[in-house]
């Protein structure tokens, strides 16, 4: 079964800075693909930004980019220019094979951003 | 013009009810998901659906019957609620393809008193 880790319960930065949510990650399979997902204090789940596993470049989304490094089996987030809005939950998510199969999330990390 | 939407968002009841959370996607996937968010806010899978058929039952308790009327519904009963139910629960849809993602309801806080 597949499992995720996030390291870092919580994290705190100013605005306008950058900064970097970990996430490993354990599978036996080679067809997968990971996502980060944020959840603000309203509750909603929203897709940052995902990536397939057969694909060696890295995903960008704006402000918002991974360091995919599939031989650790490490997908990190790294968040360009922080702003107040970035304050959330951030989860890292895997899934294997096809669409049926649900999401194996991580703990989390609680990232704030300061004014 | 909500893709996925579930019902209610809050729910508050006595130990012992039974109670339904209902959800709909009109997305046109064929997946359909239940998670259950505790209070340490970790997400974990409880029923897949596809196409109306039961692909994933994870280990929760038999209180908990899904049930998918058609495609675009898959509503959750929970029967004899126990205040370890307390949980934000989010419905979810997806495509086929694995690729895509996952997309949410806006969770329902249940809470047991």
């Amino acid at each position: 079964a597949q499992t995720v880790t996030q390291s870092q319960p919580e994290m705190s930065v100013q605005e306008a800075e950058t900064v970097t949510l970990s996430c490993t990650y354990d599978t036996s399979e080679s067809n997968y693909y990971l996502f980060w997902y944020k959840q603000p204090p309203s509750r909603q789940m929203i897709l940052v930004i995902r990536q397939e596993a057969y694909k060696q470049q890295n995903a960008t989304e704006n402000r918002f980019s991974v360091n995919f490094q599939k031989a650790a089996k490490s997908f990190s987030l790294k968040i360009s220019d922080s702003q107040l809005g970035d304050t959330a939950m951030y989860f890292c998510a895997i899934r294997e094979g096809g669409g049926a199969d649900g999401l194996t999330f991580g703990k989390g990390t609680h990232l704030i951003i300061q004014p | 013009d909500t893709a996925v939407s579930q019902t209610p968002k809050y729910l508050v009841t006595q130990m012992g009810n039974d109670k339904s959370i209902k959800c709909e996607q009109n997305l046109g996937h064929d997946t359909m998901y239940w998670y259950k968010q505790d209070s340490k806010k970790f997400l974990k899978i409880m029923f897949s659906y596809n196409n109306k058929e039961l692909i994933i039952n994870e280990t929760v308790p038999n209180r908990f019957s899904p049930k998918s009327p058609d495609k675009a519904h898959l509503n959750l009963h929970i029967n004899s609620l126990e205040l370890g139910d307390s949980a934000v629960y989010f419905c979810a849809s997806s495509p086929p393809q694995g690729h895509t993602e996952a997309f949410f309801g806006q969770g329902t806080r249940l809470t047991v008193v």
